[in-house]
Protein backbone atom coordinates (compact mmCIF):
# COMPACT_ATOMS: atom_id res chain seq x y z
CA UNK A 1 0.00 0.00 0.00
CA UNK A 2 1.24 3.59 -0.60
CA UNK A 3 2.64 5.39 2.69
CA UNK A 4 0.99 9.16 1.04
CA UNK A 5 0.31 11.56 -1.44
CA UNK A 6 2.74 13.88 -3.26
CA UNK A 7 1.34 17.05 -4.00
CA UNK A 8 0.63 18.35 -6.96
CA UNK A 9 0.18 15.26 -9.37
CA UNK A 10 1.19 17.56 -12.10
CA UNK A 11 3.21 20.33 -12.52
CA UNK A 12 4.34 22.43 -15.53
CA UNK A 13 6.97 25.61 -14.96
CA UNK A 14 8.64 27.60 -17.50
CA UNK A 15 12.59 26.96 -17.53
CA UNK A 16 14.30 28.68 -14.83
CA UNK A 17 11.75 28.66 -12.27
CA UNK A 18 12.08 26.77 -8.79
CA UNK A 19 9.52 23.83 -8.87
CA UNK A 20 8.38 22.51 -5.19
CA UNK A 21 6.98 19.21 -4.81
CA UNK A 22 5.07 17.74 -1.27
CA UNK A 23 4.83 14.58 0.48
CA UNK A 24 2.67 13.34 3.04
CA UNK A 25 3.17 10.63 4.62
CA UNK A 26 1.29 7.97 7.45
CA UNK A 27 3.91 6.25 9.81
CA UNK A 28 6.45 7.07 12.00
CA UNK A 29 9.89 6.96 9.82
CA UNK A 30 13.33 6.64 9.64
CA UNK A 31 14.19 8.56 6.96
CA UNK A 32 13.06 9.99 3.50
CA UNK A 33 14.13 10.09 0.42
CA UNK A 34 13.83 11.42 -2.83
CA UNK A 35 13.73 9.64 -6.15
CA UNK A 36 13.31 10.63 -9.79
CA UNK A 37 12.65 8.37 -12.80
CA UNK A 38 12.77 9.63 -15.79
CA UNK A 39 9.69 8.05 -18.23
CA UNK A 40 9.96 4.45 -18.59
CA UNK A 41 13.03 3.85 -16.74
CA UNK A 42 14.36 2.98 -13.07
CA UNK A 43 14.63 5.30 -10.30
CA UNK A 44 17.64 7.70 -9.06
CA UNK A 45 18.05 8.22 -5.58
CA UNK A 46 17.75 12.14 -5.51
CA UNK A 47 18.69 12.62 -1.71
CA UNK A 48 18.00 11.36 2.01
CA UNK A 49 17.05 13.41 5.04
CA UNK A 50 16.45 12.00 8.57
CA UNK A 51 14.18 11.93 10.79
CA UNK A 52 16.37 13.86 13.21
CA UNK A 53 16.87 16.63 10.31
CA UNK A 54 15.12 19.54 9.12
CA UNK A 55 16.74 20.53 6.11
CA UNK A 56 19.06 19.41 3.53
CA UNK A 57 20.64 20.63 0.54
CA UNK A 58 22.29 19.23 -2.42
CA UNK A 59 23.31 21.38 -5.40
CA UNK A 60 19.56 22.72 -6.74
CA UNK A 61 17.94 20.66 -4.51
CA UNK A 62 16.55 21.18 -1.05
CA UNK A 63 14.49 19.16 0.83
CA UNK A 64 12.87 19.84 4.42
CA UNK A 65 10.93 17.43 6.86
CA UNK A 66 8.55 18.36 9.63
CA UNK A 67 7.87 14.89 11.71
CA UNK A 68 5.41 16.55 13.41
CA UNK A 69 2.96 17.18 10.09
CA UNK A 70 4.52 13.98 8.82
CA UNK A 71 5.37 16.14 5.63
CA UNK A 72 8.18 16.52 3.39
CA UNK A 73 9.04 19.27 0.43
CA UNK A 74 11.34 18.73 -2.83
CA UNK A 75 12.13 22.44 -4.12
CA UNK A 76 14.06 22.42 -7.45
CA UNK A 77 15.84 25.59 -8.17
CA UNK A 78 16.83 27.33 -11.65
CA UNK A 79 14.60 24.25 -13.40
CA UNK A 80 16.34 22.79 -16.32
CA UNK A 81 14.50 20.84 -19.02
CA UNK A 82 16.31 17.80 -18.35
CA UNK A 83 14.66 18.05 -14.83
CA UNK A 84 11.26 16.53 -16.51
CA UNK A 85 10.47 13.64 -14.64
CA UNK A 86 8.27 11.99 -11.97
CA UNK A 87 9.21 12.54 -8.41
CA UNK A 88 8.90 10.28 -5.77
CA UNK A 89 9.29 10.40 -1.78
CA UNK A 90 9.92 7.14 -0.24
CA UNK A 91 10.06 6.43 3.83
CA UNK A 92 12.18 4.14 5.80
CA UNK A 93 10.52 3.02 8.87
CA UNK A 94 13.61 1.48 10.38
CA UNK A 95 16.37 2.74 8.40
CA UNK A 96 19.77 0.86 7.15
CA UNK A 97 18.32 -1.84 4.55
CA UNK A 98 14.55 -1.18 5.18
CA UNK A 99 11.96 -1.72 2.25
CA UNK A 100 10.66 1.51 1.13
CA UNK A 101 6.71 2.82 1.22
CA UNK A 102 6.59 5.06 -1.53
CA UNK A 103 4.13 7.72 -2.89
CA UNK A 104 2.25 8.01 -5.99
CA UNK A 105 4.88 11.09 -7.53
CA UNK A 106 4.52 13.95 -8.92
CA UNK A 107 5.15 14.09 -12.39
CA UNK A 108 6.92 17.68 -13.30
CA UNK A 109 7.45 19.08 -16.90
CA UNK A 110 10.08 21.76 -17.64
CA UNK A 111 8.73 23.98 -20.27
CA UNK A 112 11.65 25.49 -22.41
CA UNK B 1 30.03 3.55 -12.30
CA UNK B 2 28.28 0.05 -11.03
CA UNK B 3 25.12 -0.99 -12.08
CA UNK B 4 21.70 -2.89 -11.30
CA UNK B 5 21.40 -5.16 -14.46
CA UNK B 6 17.86 -6.53 -15.11
CA UNK B 7 16.54 -8.50 -17.78
CA UNK B 8 14.61 -8.77 -20.26
CA UNK B 9 13.92 -4.87 -20.70
CA UNK B 10 10.37 -5.69 -22.57
CA UNK B 11 8.16 -8.82 -21.75
CA UNK B 12 4.96 -9.70 -23.04
CA UNK B 13 3.08 -12.93 -22.82
CA UNK B 14 -0.62 -14.28 -22.58
CA UNK B 15 -2.47 -14.68 -19.98
CA UNK B 16 -1.86 -17.74 -17.93
CA UNK B 17 1.69 -18.23 -19.45
CA UNK B 18 4.72 -18.10 -16.85
CA UNK B 19 7.56 -15.40 -16.86
CA UNK B 20 10.46 -15.01 -15.00
CA UNK B 21 12.40 -11.82 -14.76
CA UNK B 22 16.62 -11.82 -13.76
CA UNK B 23 18.18 -8.86 -11.87
CA UNK B 24 22.01 -9.09 -10.96
CA UNK B 25 22.44 -6.43 -8.04
CA UNK B 26 25.84 -4.07 -7.63
CA UNK B 27 28.73 -6.04 -6.75
CA UNK B 28 29.12 -6.20 -2.95
CA UNK B 29 25.20 -4.94 -1.76
CA UNK B 30 24.02 -7.73 0.35
CA UNK B 31 20.72 -6.26 0.32
CA UNK B 32 18.30 -6.73 -2.90
CA UNK B 33 14.80 -5.50 -3.43
CA UNK B 34 12.10 -6.60 -5.89
CA UNK B 35 9.54 -3.75 -6.66
CA UNK B 36 6.20 -3.41 -8.62
CA UNK B 37 5.57 -0.24 -10.36
CA UNK B 38 1.89 -0.40 -11.73
CA UNK B 39 1.62 2.34 -14.09
CA UNK B 40 0.58 5.90 -12.88
CA UNK B 41 1.83 4.54 -9.21
CA UNK B 42 5.38 4.73 -6.99
CA UNK B 43 6.99 1.31 -6.30
CA UNK B 44 5.40 -1.53 -4.32
CA UNK B 45 7.80 -3.59 -2.36
CA UNK B 46 7.27 -7.63 -3.00
CA UNK B 47 10.45 -9.00 -1.82
CA UNK B 48 13.48 -8.53 0.07
CA UNK B 49 16.02 -10.02 0.34
CA UNK B 50 19.24 -10.11 2.36
CA UNK B 51 22.02 -12.22 1.46
CA UNK B 52 20.22 -14.86 0.28
CA UNK B 53 17.46 -15.06 2.61
CA UNK B 54 13.98 -13.94 2.51
CA UNK B 55 14.05 -10.70 4.74
CA UNK B 56 10.20 -9.49 3.73
CA UNK B 57 7.47 -10.97 1.14
CA UNK B 58 4.49 -9.80 2.99
CA UNK B 59 3.36 -8.13 0.01
CA UNK B 60 4.34 -11.04 -2.70
CA UNK B 61 1.23 -12.53 -3.74
CA UNK B 62 2.59 -16.11 -3.24
CA UNK B 63 0.39 -18.09 -5.08
CA UNK B 64 1.40 -16.90 -8.45
CA UNK B 65 4.64 -15.09 -7.65
CA UNK B 66 7.93 -16.08 -6.23
CA UNK B 67 11.47 -14.99 -5.76
CA UNK B 68 15.13 -16.56 -4.98
CA UNK B 69 18.07 -15.38 -4.26
CA UNK B 70 20.26 -18.72 -4.71
CA UNK B 71 23.64 -17.88 -3.82
CA UNK B 72 23.51 -14.42 -2.60
CA UNK B 73 23.95 -12.42 -5.63
CA UNK B 74 21.70 -12.46 -8.84
CA UNK B 75 18.05 -13.15 -8.13
CA UNK B 76 15.26 -13.90 -10.22
CA UNK B 77 11.73 -13.82 -9.85
CA UNK B 78 8.79 -15.93 -11.52
CA UNK B 79 4.62 -15.34 -12.17
CA UNK B 80 3.00 -18.80 -12.89
CA UNK B 81 0.71 -18.51 -14.14
CA UNK B 82 0.22 -14.54 -15.23
CA UNK B 83 -2.40 -12.46 -14.94
CA UNK B 84 -4.00 -9.78 -16.61
CA UNK B 85 -3.55 -7.35 -13.56
CA UNK B 86 0.24 -8.33 -13.51
CA UNK B 87 1.08 -5.95 -16.40
CA UNK B 88 3.50 -3.44 -14.75
CA UNK B 89 7.08 -2.26 -14.39
CA UNK B 90 9.24 -4.85 -12.41
CA UNK B 91 12.11 -3.13 -10.83
CA UNK B 92 14.77 -4.46 -8.94
CA UNK B 93 17.63 -2.53 -6.14
CA UNK B 94 20.10 -3.04 -4.00
CA UNK B 95 21.94 -1.91 -1.25
CA UNK B 96 24.19 -2.37 1.57
CA UNK B 97 27.65 -1.84 -0.05
CA UNK B 98 30.54 -0.99 2.22
CA UNK B 99 30.22 1.97 3.80
CA UNK B 100 26.91 2.75 2.39
CA UNK B 101 24.74 2.16 6.00
CA UNK B 102 22.04 0.27 3.24
CA UNK B 103 19.68 3.56 3.16
CA UNK B 104 20.54 4.43 -0.17
CA UNK B 105 18.57 2.00 -2.77
CA UNK B 106 19.44 1.38 -6.44
CA UNK B 107 17.71 0.91 -8.68
CA UNK B 108 17.92 -0.76 -12.48
CA UNK B 109 16.21 0.04 -15.26
CA UNK B 110 13.24 -2.30 -14.92
CA UNK B 111 10.87 -5.03 -17.07
CA UNK B 112 8.33 -3.80 -18.20
CA UNK B 113 5.64 -6.64 -18.50
CA UNK B 114 2.65 -6.48 -20.47
CA UNK B 115 0.16 -9.49 -20.11
CA UNK B 116 -2.42 -10.17 -23.26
Amino acid sequence: SQQGEEDPQALSIQEGENATMNCSYKTSINNLQWYRQNSGRGLVHLILIRSNEREKHSGRLRVTLDTSKKSSSLLITASRAADTASYFCATGRFGGADGLTFGKGTHLIIQP
Amino acid sequence: EAEVAQSPRYKITEKSQAVAFWCDPISGHATLYWYRQILGQGPELLVQFQDESVVDDSQLPKDRFSAERLKGVDSTLKIQPAELGDSAMYLCASSGGQGQGGDTQYFGPGTRLTVL
